[in-house]
C-alpha cells in the first residue's frame, strides 16, 4: 500500500551495529505498529503507538526501541544488532475508532550478519 | 494473553477447488476476526473479516465462518484461482485495544 512506506526495503548489517528502519504514512492514522515476519512465525508485534505520546511495548520489544517523531512516522531502531533479528519487518497503522483494519507497508528485509 | 492457531501451514489445491483455512482462538472476549493475505514481496492486505455477532460472511468468492461456542473460524475459498496463491494470516483481537494476535500463516499454492 503505497500510503505506508517504509525505508529501507533491503538492509545488510553486522552484528553489534546500530540500524533504524523508517516508516512514514499518509492515511492519517493515529495507531502505528511494528510487527517481525519469521517463517512459520506469522506477524509478532514488537512496538505500537496509539498517538504521538503514547509508545507500548508488543511482545517482542527486547533489543529494539521506537521513536514517533510526528502522527505520520515510526521508526524502529536496534540499538546493536545481532543474527536473530534476522527478518522482515512490516509497519502497520489502523484508525481507531471506526476501523480495526490494519494498513501495511510493504516491508524491509534485514539480514545481520 | 490472546493465542491464535492456524491450520493448514501448507495447502495445495489444483485451480478451480476449493480451499479451507482453520483458525482456533483462546480468548472467549475476542470480538473481531480479520483475515490478510500477503502476496509475494508485499504487505499483508485485508481480505475479510468478521465480527462476534455474525456467524458467517461473503465476498464473492470468500467467505468466513465464525463458531463462538468452539471458538474456531474458518476461511472459505471456492473456485481458487493462481493468483489466490499467497500466504494467509488469521488473526482476532477484542474491543478497547483491538491489538490483534495473528496465527502463523497458511501458504497456500493455487496450481494451473
Amino acid at each position: 500500500d503505497a500510503d505506508v512506506t517504509q525505508t529501507p526495503r533491503n538492509r545488510i548489517t553486522k552484528t553489534g551495529k546500530r540500524i533504524m528502519l523508517e516508516c512514514s504514512q499518509t492515511k492519517g492514522h493515529d495507531r502505528m505498529y511494528w510487527y517481525r515476519q519469521d517463517p512459520g512465525l506469522g506477524l509478532r508485534l514488537i512496538y505500537y503507538s496509539f498517538d504521538v505520546k503514547d509508545i507500548n511495548k508488543g511482545e517482542i520489544s527486547d533489543g529494539y526501541s521506537v521513536s514517533r517523531q510526528a502522527q505520520a512516522k515510526f521508526s524502529l531502531s536496534l540499538e546493536s544488532a545481532i543474527p536473530n533479528q534476522t527478518a522482515l519487518y512490516f509497519c502497520a497503522t489502523s484508525d481507531f475508532p471506526g476501523q480495526e483494519t490494519q494498513y501495511f507497508g510493504p516491508g524491509t528485509r534485514l539480514l545481520v550478519l | 494473553g490472546e493465542n491464535v492457531e492456524q491450520h493448514p501451514s501448507t495447502l495445495s489445491v489444483q485451480e478451480g477447488d476449493s480451499a479451507v483455512i482453520k483458525c482456533t482462538y483462546s480468548d472467549s472476549a475476542s470480538n473481531y476476526f480479520p483475515w490478510y493475505k500477503q502476496e509475494l514481496g508485499k504487505g499483508p492486505q485485508l481480505i475479510i473479516d468478521i465480527r462476534s455477532n455474525v456467524g458467517e460472511k461473503k465476498d464473492q468468492r470468500i467467505a468466513v465462518t465464525l463458531n463462538k461456542t468452539a471458538k474456531h473460524f474458518s476461511l472459505h475459498i471456492t473456485e481458487t484461482q493462481p493468483e489466490d496463491s499467497a500466504v494467509y494470516f488469521c488473526a482476532a483481537s477484542k474491543g478497547g485495544s483491538y491489538i490483534p494476535t495473528f496465527g502463523r500463516g497458511t501458504s497456500l499454492i493455487v496450481h494451473p
